[in-house]
């Protein structure tokens, strides 16, 4: 089955600068890649996701980026702000030719924003 | 929040106690899922459902069992609870075999004592 690599699995970055999550995936077939916030006592939140089809993806502040020969995709931040402090999770879609297909998470990254 | 809702949000329960979570939608989602979380393990994949009555496993289905009677209600039963089964267990939906994307439910967070 896929697998999901994450790291760092903290970060900590001065307020104003960037932050980079990189992901690798295991399975070949898998063609997309989401990213998920989740704050304290929530549910994960999708920021913004990556078909295989696409090399990058940018919605204001944040970024993905996607390498599918190299099997792995990063999530990039910039202008880092208080709020953007939780844990981030990438994912990949376990393709198996129907439509219900899960997500495989990577273990997760917990991002401080230090003011 | 995609018009999900769990429940309960919390429960302590005993081993060997049979346990159900509850999750409700209200935009008629074709597809719904459950994921544990789990210190160091991300989310993982239980079951999910494609369609009244059409559930299959994910990858740590063993202990547990699903049920769809009707479109918006997916049931996640732990007919016997052990203390590995403490957890925050999340719903999701997704809305068509056309989409990919996966909204999740604010989660239910169950102790085994």
């Amino acid at each position: 089955g896929e697998n999901v690599e994450q790291h760092p699995s903290t970060l900590s970055v001065q307020e104003g600068d960037s932050a980079v999550i990189k992901c690798t995936y295991s399975d070949s077939a898998s063609n997309y890649f989401p990213w998920y916030k989740q704050e304290l006592g929530k549910g994960p939140q999708l920021i913004i996701d990556i078909r295989s089809n696409v090399g990058e993806k940018k919605d204001q502040r944040i970024a993905v980026t996607l390498n599918k020969t190299a099997k792995h995709f990063s999530l990039h931040i910039t202008e880092t702000q208080p709020e953007d402090s939780a844990v981030y999770f990438c994912a990949a879609r376990m393709y198996s030719g129907g439509g219900a297909d899960g997500l495989t998470f990577g273990k997760g990254t917990h991002l401080i924003i230090q003011p | 929040d995609a018009g999900i809702t769990q429940s309960p949000r919390h429960k302590v329960t005993e081993t060997g106690t049979p346990v159900t979570l509850r999750c409700h939608q209200t935009e008629n989602h074709r597809y719904m899922y459950w994921y544990r979380q789990d210190p160091g393990h991300g989310l993982r994949l239980i079951h999910y459902s494609y369609g009244v009555k059409d559930t299959d496993k994910g990858e740590v289905s063993d202990g547990y069992s699903v049920s769809r009677s009707k479109t918006e209600d997916f049931l996640l039963t732990l007919e016997s609870a052990t203390s590995s089964q403490t957890s925050v267990y999340f719903c999701a939906i997704k809305q068509g075999t056309a989409s990919e994307t996966q909204y999740f439910g604010p989660g239910t967070r169950l102790l085994v004592l």
